[in-house]
């Protein structure tokens, strides 16, 4: 089945430490996405990437970094810069950017704990 | 900052009922604008979508209402089933961002039986 695939679905992390935010699509979508979902907020778009090899940084893309050096794969890395780390993150995937081609599908997110 | 704002945050609807969330923009700077709905432990799925040029979109029992002059949209849910609980979203595609998603901060409805 193609879907979106993201690891681990539970972390657990140590002020002042880096971790990696896996997130696989088999869809054959050009464009990915990482958002950040808190309590009481909508979804926040950390970084996204419309073609291999570029990404644009969203509106909180401070204390993180991705990149994409496959089509299939766009990990998000939480650095420790990041002050508030600690939320469930989504990765997406869409064949475009505009209207119904994009059309986001989601992971089942990974929620990052910051001890 | 361009914004979404939605409402309820909450919502209690009994089954059978109608539930009905809303949501307002602030720029004009929006040409689609889509409904996601996510159940606790997934990530959103696309649920029904509408473009500006267009009154009203009718997917089964989910429909949408766009009022451009007023720069309001609304989700209404017919004969609510407690299949629907789940939280809901509102977003809107900037034209001027790549149509990027500007999210609503969701609505969280039960059905009860």
């Amino acid at each position: 089945d193609g879907g979106i695939t993201q690891s681990p679905k539970y972390l657990f992390r140590k002020e002042g430490q880096n971790v990696t935010l896996s997130c696989e699509q088999n869809l054959n979508h050009d464009a990915m996405y990482w958002y950040r979902q808190d309590p009481g907020q909508g979804l926040r778009l950390i970084y996204y990437s419309q073609i291999v090899n570029d990404f644009q940084k969203g509106d909180i893309a401070e204390g993180y970094s991705v990149s994409r050096e496959k089509k299939e794969s766009f990990p998000l890395t939480v650095t420790s810069a990041q002050k508030n780390p600690t939320a469930f993150y989504l990765c997406a995937s869409s064949i475009g950017t505009r209207g119904r081609s994009g059309e986001l599908f989601f992971g089942e997110g990974s929620r990052l704990t910051v001890l | 900052q361009q914004q979404v704002k939605q409402s309820p945050q909450s919502l209690i609807v009994q089954k059978g009922g109608i539930s009905i969330i809303n949501c307002a923009y602030e720029n004009t700077a929006f040409d689609y604008f889509p409904w996601y709905q996510q159940f606790p432990g997934k990530g959103p799925a696309l649920l029904i979508a509408i473009r500006p040029d267009v009154s009203e979109k009718k997917e089964g029992r989910f429909t949408i209402s766009f009022n451009k002059s007023a720069k309001q949209f609304s989700l209404h849910i017919m004969d609510s089933q407690p299949g629907d609980s789940a939280t809901y979203f509102c977003a809107a595609s900037r034209t001027d961002s790549n149509y990027q998603l500007i999210w609503g901060a969701g609505t969280k409805l039960i059905i009860k039986p």
